[in-house]
């Protein structure tokens, strides 16, 4: 298996632009989380899936920030108007149910300018 | 407010010294994941601890977790430049319910030849 995919790896953009972070889970997995990592903050939980339906969303920093699971197989996060207190790692996971182990993807570095 | 702490934040050792990565957390979890990160790398799975008195062995890696003293530790035996990286300890504060985890501050190790 590929693993989880993310994209872009990288992704420089202006204040006030809307970015677009793209991830697809490991076939079969049926949870979805999206996380966020700085210096300052650590690694913060976002927002989960489960079978495509968000489940938790309190860690969404605030209306700036949307995802959506359309289908098992792709998940985007959107930040409209994204601003420079942005900039982090953001990393998608997924999981074969409940009570196991997580599998993150490569990370999208995003730098809001 | 549930708190996930790491300590020490960063370790400094030489190679062939033994030394232990200590996670506390504030509530009751009998299930605890430890990820390692290498730099500018994503998370890489580790070990899960699955109930009180766990303890699980990975080559100079043994991790441990005691429910009532809310403690994990991951001890380092004989230490070598390739365990270089951060370390984080995660706590699945529903019990394996949802797999939803709360990480820790991460313990940032550097082992000098």
């Amino acid at each position: 298996d590929a693993g989880v995919i993310q994209s872009p790896r990288h992704e420089v953009t202006e204040m006030g632009q809307e970015v677009t972070l793209r991830c697809k889970p490991i076939s079969g997995h049926d949870y979805l989380f999206w996380y966020r990592q700085t210096m300052m903050r650590g690694l913060e939980l976002l927002i989960y899936f489960n079978n495509n339906v968000p489940i938790d969303d309190s860690g969404m920093p605030e209306d700036r920030f949307s995802a959506k699971m359309p289908n098992a197989s792709f998940s985007t996060l959107k930040i409209q108007p994204s601003e420079p207190r942005d900039s982090a790692v953001y990393f998608c996971a997924s999981s074969f149910r409940a009570k196991n182990i997580q599998y993150f993807g490569a990370g999208t570095r995003l730098s809001v300018l | 407010e549930l708190k996930v702490e790491q300590n020490p934040l960063f370790l400094s050792m030489q190679e062939g010294k033994n030394y232990t990565i200590y996670c506390n957390y504030s509530t009751t979890s009998d299930r605890l994941y430890w990820y390692r990160q290498d730099p500018g790398k994503s998370l890489e799975s580790l070990f899960v601890l699955l109930s009180n008195g766990a303890v699980k062995q990975e080559g100079r890696l043994m991790a441990s977790l005691d429910t009532k003293a809310r403690l994990s530790t991951l001890h380092i035996t004989a230490a070598v430049h390739d365990l270089s990286a951060t370390y984080f300890c995660a706590v699945d504060i529903y019990g394996g319910a949802t797999n939803k985890l709360i990480f820790g501050t991460g313990t940032l190790l550097a082992v000098q030849p």
